[in-house]
């Protein structure tokens, strides 16, 4: 099956890009979609479509998808960014939702 | 607003079934041919994809959960449900429902809140 590889952890300060990489084999020929997940709460969509925002995400959150690597980034990161972030691909191979291991983000 | 609320017992007995069902408000199950899923996540872990419906029936499952896990749509009660079947301490975890649009490889743009089930004796 398909598998999706995300680093456990990010940090970044305040004010400054991160990028949070969700690998896979050939992943830009797949729609890549990005969850935030803050501590006790559900996952709320951030990226869709690899480029595409939801309405109320702000324009600090983009993606991209290229080659075998997908990237969430976020601009000008602020406290209220940290939170754990997954990436989420369709596996046409077996009709199967994959979700990456989840990234960790830390403003320092 | 579209609402989406899981509801079940909290604490179930080791091989036991664990029943599940999201109910749907501010929107009809049937009005567009969304996918309805059901995603958990283990304490401290990520989430995993369990099982996803149509309003019309058609059904995906996680071929790891297959042989233990049902997914059914009632849309007279615009409900979607999860049976998990001989449960073990492997199955505690939140449980969310979520919508996502109308194809398999579109997001899932509205999600439950979550509720924990725990295995325990």
């Amino acid at each position: 099956s398909y598998v999706l590889t995300q680093p456990p952890s990010v940090s970044v300060a305040p004010g400054r890009t991160a990028r949070i990489p969700c690998g896979g084999n050939s992943i830009a020929s797949k729609s890549v979609h990005w969850y935030q997940q803050r501590p006790g709460q559900a996952p709320v969509l951030v990226v869709y479509d690899d480029t595409n925002r939801p309405s109320g995400i702000p324009e600090r959150f983009s993606g991209s998808n290229s080659g075998n690597t997908a990237t969430l980034t976020i601009t000008g990161v602020q406290a209220g960014d940290e939170a754990d972030y997954y990436c989420h691909v369709w596996d046409n191979s077996g009709d199967l939702r994959v979700f990456g291991g989840g990234t960790k983000l830390t403003v320092l | 607003q579209l609402r989406l609320q899981e509801s079940g017992p909290g604490l179930v007995k080791p091989s036991e079934t664990l029943s599940l069902t999201c109910t749907v408000s501010g929107g009809s199950i049937n009005s567009r041919p969304y996918y309805w899923g059901w995603i958990r996540q283990s304490p401290g872990k990520g989430l995993e994809w369990i099982a996803s419906i149509t309003y019309s029936g058609d059904i995906d499952y996680n071929p790891s959960l297959r042989s233990r896990v049902t997914i059914s749509v009632d849309t007279s009660k615009n409900q979607f449900s999860l049976k998990v079947t001989s449960v073990t301490a492997a199955d505690t975890a939140v449980y969310y429902c979520a919508r996502q649009d109308s194809r398999p490889d579109k997001p899932f743009h509205d999600w439950g809140q979550g509720t924990l089930f725990t295995v325990s004796s």
